[in-house]
């Protein structure tokens, strides 16, 4: 069964950074992409970053490119996101969600980062 | 890169069906799209594989009241029988080489 499970999401200030983990089970790791999306208090989902199976290719929407970093660590069956120069419209509940032929076909539960003063 | 274009929301009655749209933009019309349902106060959850033929894959799990077809540009998600459980918002999804494009999401109310 696959299960994902995000952690690290909690209240910073604005201009702080954070870093998100994304532990995978279930299936086979590096074979994958993995993808960030995110969803703002009472909004629609948004694509925030993806990353290949390999780690080399990175994707970023334009909201978040130059202040988050993607990667991941194989060995370790984890995916990160490195967030930096934060700000209060970067408030949301943070999926990651495991990428196949037909879209995102796994997600995870989610982990609030709330970014206020 | 593609555009999803969603109505803001839809109701139908229990036990009816319901036809969902996503619009693809200009010059995207055969791209693949999945659809997506998140019940309130939970995650996404996926549904299926759309193709641009009309051709759809299910996920794991998913009952057999949710079909998926197409007609040029349009993505259509179709939920037979309405259960209570199907109230939830529906967002589909399409990617090409270097991002991933999420609809602005239609809320179902199952009346």
């Amino acid at each position: 069964e696959v299960q994902l499970l995000e952690s690290g999401g909690v209240l910073v200030q604005p201009g702080g950074s954070l870093r998100l983990s994304c532990a995978a089970s279930g299936f086979t790791f590096s074979s994958y992409g993995m993808s960030w999306v995110r969803q703002a208090p009472g909004k629609g989902l948004e694509w925030v970053s993806s990353v290949g199976g390999s780690g080399y290719s990175t994707y970023y929407a334009e909201s978040v490119k130059g202040r988050f970093t993607i990667s991941r660590d194989n060995s370790k069956n984890t995916l990160y996101l490195q967030m930096n120069s934060l700000r209060a419209e970067d408030t949301a509940v943070y999926y990651c969600g495991k990428l196949t032929g037909g879209g995102t076909g796994y997600w995870g539960q989610g982990t609030l980062v709330t970014v206020s003063s | 890169q593609p555009v999803l274009t969603q109505s803001s929301s839809a109701s139908a009655s229990l036990g009816s069906s319901v036809k969902l749209t996503c619009t693809l933009s200009s010059g995207h019309s055969s791209y693949i799209i999945a659809w997506h349902q998140q019940q309130p106060g939970k995650a996404p959850q996926y549904l299926m594989k759309l193709e641009g033929s009309g051709s759809y894959n299910r996920g794991s799990g998913v009952p057999d009241r949710f079909s998926g077809s197409t007609s040029g540009a349009d993505r259509y998600l179709t939920i037979s029988n309405l259960q209570s459980e199907d109230e939830a918002d529906y967002y589909c999804e399409t990617w090409d080489s270097n991002t991933r494009v999420f609809g602005g999401g239609t809320k179902l109310t199952v009346l």
